[in-house]
């Protein structure tokens, strides 16, 4: 079974503190994705990488930087948490770019940023 | 432009047949994607169609027509347990999932 995991299922921060959310997969696959879920909303994809140390922009990158230094880790990181980025942060990751694959969900992280 | 929309709520009764619509716009359209999401949890793969036609699993199965941009998630024998949120989503080759919002089901007995 493919496992990912991520490093808190709830984290409380303070306004312009910087987070680290960490993200990481056991079946060796090559991407990786990070989401965030709001109400009305739905999944909304921050940043996601092809390989360690790529990473692509998604739809809404702004205030999130990303770093994959191992195949298996991909940390999404908020440099200065604002309010408005208090949310469900879903972590995902899919064996292979190079053909369409099923995407793998971990538990997710909610986050209240105060 | 991308779009994805699918209903915001649905509501059946155990034992009924629900059908979930969804319908898409993208380009590079690779494929469509059903995710079920209870509340609280991960996402979980449901099916996955890359031709026009029928897929059936069990109680479930998915439609999808590429030239209409339409697909839906049928669902047979509901029960209280299939109460959750139904993610469409489009897949754009090279890049990633769009998903849609979300469509909220829930059974009651």
């Amino acid at each position: 079974d493919v496992k990912v995991t991520q490093s808190s299922r709830y984290l409380v921060k303070r306004t312009g503190e910087k987070v680290f959310l960490e993200c990481v997969q056991d079946m060796d696959h090559e991407n990786m994705f990070w989401y965030r879920q709001d109400p009305g909303l739905g999944l909304r994809l921050i940043y996601f990488s092809y390989d360690v140390k790529m990473k692509e922009k998604g739809d809404i990158p702004e205030g999130y930087s990303v770093s994959r230094e191992k195949k298996e880790r991909f940390s999404l990181i908020l440099e200065s948490a604002s309010t408005n980025q208090t949310s469900m942060y879903l972590c995902a990751s899919s064996r292979t770019a190079s053909r369409v694959e099923t995407q793998y969900f971990g538990p997710g992280t909610r986050l209240l940023v105060l | 432009g991308q779009n994805i929309d699918q209903p915001t709520e649905m509501t059946a009764t155990e034992g009924a047949i629900v059908q979930i619509n969804c319908t898409y716009q993208t380009s590079g359209f690779n494929g469509l994607f059903w995710y079920q999401q209870h509340a609280g949890e991960a996402p979980t793969f449901l099916s996955y169609n890359v031709l026009d036609g029928l897929e059936e699993k069990g109680r479930f199965s998915s439609f999808l027509s590429r030239s209409k941009g339409y697909s839906y998630l049928l669902l047979k024998e509901l029960q209280m347990k299939d109460s959750a949120s139904y993610l469409c989503a489009a897949y754009q080759a090279g890049t990633a999932l769009i998903f849609g919002k979300g469509t909220t089901l829930s059974v009651s007995s």
